[in-house]
């Protein structure tokens, strides 16, 4: 069975710090995904990346997959309240997107 | 075009009645996704389901849960005899299939207490 792990569990920063948020599995992902989930909502997706190595950048947050696929860093420049959720890693444990298993979660709180 | 929508929002029963929970994917999206959230933990797999078939249902509690996404309408996430341990936050999503199977939009979700 996968696991997937993230690290840290909880984190509160001051507006305008720089912060990463780690995601590891026991296994190699099919493909990962990084959602945000605000209270009182559903998670939204971030990004989606497949290939080992691969880095995407959204406005200030910037997505890593590791080379092995095993493992995968958020890190997000200039932290801003609007930044404060939930942080969940996904895989979708197979090629065909049938089954998806989610990490426990970074959650991020953001000061001004 | 409008998201994943899910009703009811928050959901009270009292212990052993039924509990049914909707959710209407996005225009066009023929997969649906049912998870569960326990305060402070991550989303746990439920059921996957295409229009008329239950693809995976591995992580659906063998007895007293069900679900359904029939050919019209929404799909259904049925709880029978609930229990205080069925209270929690239950997630919806939808994905276009084909290319973009591994993408999946969430709705907001429906709280169940169970009193």
């Amino acid at each position: 069975t996968q696991l997937l792990e993230q690290s840290p569990q909880f984190l509160s920063i001051q507006e305008g710090e720089n912060l990463t948020v780690y995601c590891n599995s026991s296994s190699v992902f099919s493909s990962l995904q990084w959602y945000r989930q605000e209270p009182g909502e559903g998670p939204v997706l971030l990004v989606t990346v497949v290939t080992g190595g691969e880095v995407k950048k959204l406005k200030r947050l910037t997505f890593q997959f590791g080379d092995a696929r095993k493992d995968s860093s958020l890190h997000i420049t200039a932290a801003q309240p609007g930044d404060t959720g939930l942080y969940l890693c996904a895989d979708s444990r197979d090629n065909y997107g049938q089954n998806f298993v989610f990490g426990p979660g970074t959650r991020l709180s953001v000061l001004p | 075009n409008a998201g994943v929508m899910q009703n009811p929002r928050h959901l009270v029963r009292r212990r052993g009645q039924e509990a049914r929970l909707r959710c209407s994917p996005m225009k066009g999206h023929s997969h649906v996704y049912w998870y569960r959230q326990l305060p402070e933990e991550g989303l746990k797999f439920m059921v996957y389901l295409q229009k008329e078939n239950i693809i995976d249902e591995s992580g659906m509690p063998k007895e007293r849960f069900s679900a359904e996404f029939p050919k019209e309408g929404p799909s259904i996430l049925r709880i029978q005899q609930v229990v205080r341990g069925d209270s929690a936050a239950y997630f919806c999503a939808s994905s276009p299939g084909g290319g973009s199977l591994y993408e999946q939009y969430f709705g907001p979700g429906t709280r169940l207490t169970v009193t």
